[in-house]
């Protein structure tokens, strides 16, 4: 069964810094992934994603793909206020399964 | 509209009564998700709709969940008999197929079991 695990957080860091958000996942054939950001109360936002192995700049985001390593990162550069929301990690359908696997995300806070 | 659309936005409802829950996904989306989500927790799969083809219903708790899709467009998730366990926000997404191109969500709906 393919497993999508993150650390819960909360991930506390400053305006300004560097969040390092880090996700693992267990299905070697998944080839692509996909970050959601949650605000408290709302629903997910699809924010970014990536297919093949190295970085993908996206402004302030950069997602990070190891499968070797079988992991995914997401770093927020300049982090903001703003930014303090749950990511989610969500490995899309392969093997012949539709269903995405979400792991449980984690709280990032950026405090001023 | 642009986006994914769910009605309502919030309902209350009694234990035992039977509720419908809509969604309208982006057009032109051939796939259609719905999760739940409770306070403080994770998405939970529910049932899966792609096209034409027949749903994947693995998610349903029990067989007091249902949903269908009519025309390929709007689905309804009806939940008979509620329970208090069934509060939960109801979340439907919808993505151009099942292949890696992402979901977008619509703003869900929050149930509570009186």
């Amino acid at each position: 069964q393919k497993e999508v695990e993150q650390n819960s957080g909360p991930l506390s860091v400053p305006e300004g810094a560097i969040a390092s958000l880090n996700c693992t996942y267990s299905d070697r054939v998944s080839q692509s992934f996909f970050w959601y950001r949650q605000y408290s109360g709302k629903s997910p936002e699809l924010i970014m994603s990536i297919y093949s192995n190295g970085d993908k700049e996206d402004g302030r985001f950069t997602a990070q793909l190891n499968k070797a390593s079988q992991y995914v990162s997401l770093l927020i550069r300049d982090s903001q206020p703003s930014d303090s929301a749950t990511y989610l990690c969500a490995v899309p359908a392969s093997g012949g399964s539709y269903i995405p696997t979400f792991g449980r995300g984690t709280s990032l806070i950026v405090h001023p | 509209g642009a986006g994914v659309s769910q009605s309502p936005s919030n309902k209350v409802t009694e234990k035992g009564k039977d509720v419908e829950l809509r969604c309208d996904p982006i057009s032109g989306h051939t796939a259609l998700y719905w999760y739940r989500q409770s306070l403080g927790q994770g998405l939970e799969f529910l049932i899966y709709f792609q096209g034409n083809s027949a749903p994947d219903k693995s998610g349903l708790p029990s067989d007091r969940f249902s949903a269908e899709r009519t025309g390929g467009s709007v689905s309804t998730l009806t939940i008979q008999r509620t329970q208090q366990e069934d509060s939960a926000v109801y979340l439907c997404a919808s993505s151009p197929n099942s292949g890696p191109l992402g979901e977008f969500f619509g703003p869900g709906t929050r149930l509570t079991v009186l």
